[in-house]
């Protein structure tokens, strides 16, 4: 595997399920990132981990819990999720937050909430 | 508040040239990154600028202007694959990157 990869590419959830996307790289990098699209919206930072510590939380909701057990590793943690919550989870990576580097994403999960 | 201006959507025709457009006020400047995405896909790095001028790469270029607060991504001998959305971001002075919505860019043959 290369590259940054995302499991499941596809999940539909009822609102009381518990579910968790799953995101590895192997790229060596530092940083791990969270994102939220949805269609003709900005990119919505989610959450971010430096060195395996989370160094931002962009007011997400609790249902959403981020998990990084390492640094070629992060999960988001779902539960009692919203029909507004359906979009395109893309997790991505950078050699570190700051400075010139450029973030390498995942394929995204879709998500579909019903 | 901080924001980034693209056009939604553009239409160019094969082999032409295209420019799309990317304003920003945010609080403070370290870096505009461009970024394509493909339909489906993950967005993929293009290109990066920190200072003023052109960078050029292959049939793709940048400009920044960092006192007019705008950039634009220049598109050369369009090809049907260019067809994606282009996205801009900039990192402000908490090195946190503010992402425009994207411009849909259709080529037509």
């Amino acid at each position: 595997e290369t590259g940054v990869t995302q499991t499941p590419r596809h999940l539909v959830m009822g609102m009381t399920n518990k579910k968790s996307l799953k995101c590895e790289q192997h790229l060596g990098h530092n940083a791990m990132y969270w994102y939220k699209q949805s269609a003709k919206k900005p990119l919505e930072l989610m959450f971010v981990y430096n060195f395996k510590e989370q160094t931002e939380n962009n007011s997400v909701p609790s249902r959403f819990s981020p998990e990084c057990p390492n640094s070629s590793h992060l999960f988001l943690h779902l539960h009692t999720l919203q029909p507004e919550d359906s979009a395109l989870y893309l997790c991505a990576s950078s050699q570190d937050e700051t400075g010139s580097y450029e973030q390498y994403f995942g394929p995204g999960t879709r998500l579909t909430v019903t | 508040g901080q924001n980034i201006d693209q056009p939604t959507e553009m239409t160019a025709t094969e082999g032409a040239i295209v420019q799309i457009n990317c304003t920003y006020q945010t609080s403070g400047f370290n870096g505009l990154f461009w970024y394509q995405q493909h339909a489906g896909e993950a967005p993929t790095f293009l290109s990066y600028n920190v200072l003023d001028g052109l960078e050029e790469k292959g049939r793709f270029s940048s400009f920044l202007s960092r006192s007019k607060g705008y950039s634009y991504l220049l598109l050369k001998e369009l090809q049907m694959k260019d067809s994606a959305s282009y996205l801009c971001a900039v990192r402000d002075s908490n090195y946190q990157l503010i992402w425009g919505a994207g411009t849909k860019l259709i080529i037509k043959p």
